[in-house]
């Protein structure tokens, strides 16, 4: 199984409201990583778990709070998103470690209206 | 702080073709990885390299390390193929530095 799976795919959600981008692996990898990507743009990095804890946060405004709750899991909890926050949220798993292999998921779409 | 620069940023090409992309970047790595994003959104990962050639089917990526500079190369090119193809590095930092991708439509 090299899948990472990302649910929902397409969410739609007003500045006001809290919702959740979930992501879920099972090969064993124990880094995990949020990127945003907006339109023609490479993705951004926002966050990194390394063995479920917090390794990398690049500045990311505190409306976004990432959570591991166990090494298959990865959540990205939204809160009073901006409409520039509207972009493509990408999920990936690696081994921890240099030079390996990244698997992302499929993406959710997130409107912010 | 590493640069990667992919080119061209655009590729049409005929069905059947043989298509190259470049990717330079600016200081040592420890991995080059070649992606592809469908316009659905999700990222394969095709390639990594730390040196040499990688052959998967009709995709062929290779690496410089002394000219910090590697192509992917796609052997008769089929319209399926269509897609963003995008040059990332790892390095010391663990996390990947993007090219800014090239775009790619194979035209039947």
């Amino acid at each position: 199984d090299t899948e990472v799976t990302q649910t929902p795919k397409h969410l739609v959600m007003g500045m006001t409201n809290k919702k959740s981008l979930k992501c879920e692996q099972h090969m064993g990898h124990r880094a995990m990583y949020w990127y945003k990507q907006k339109a023609k743009k490479p993705p951004e990095l926002m966050f990194v778990y390394s063995y479920e804890k917090l390794s990398i946060n690049e500045s990311v405004p505190s409306r976004f709070s990432p959570e591991c709750p166990n090494s298959s899991l990865l959540n990205l909890h939204l809160h009073a998103l901006q409409p520039e926050d509207s972009a493509l949220y990408l999920c990936a798993s690696s081994q921890w470690g240099f030079g390996n292999t990244i698997y992302f998921g499929e993406g959710s779409w997130l409107t912010v209206v | 702080k590493n640069e990667v620069e992919q080119s061209p940023q655009n590729l049409t090409a005929q069905e059947g073709e043989f298509i190259t992309i470049n990717c330079s970047y600016s200081v040592g790595i420890s991995a080059l990885h070649w992606l592809q994003q469908h316009p659905g959104g999700g990222i394969v990962s095709l390639f990594m390299l730390s040196s040499g050639k990688k052959k998967h089917g009709r995709l062929i990526a290779t690496i410089n390390i002394q000219e910090k500079h590697s192509s992917l190369h796609i052997t008769a090119s089929h319209p399926r193929d269509s897609a963003v193809y995008i040059c990332a590095t790892s390095g010391s930092a663990r996390q990947l530095t993007f090219g800014s991708g090239t775009q790619l439509t194979v035209l039947p």
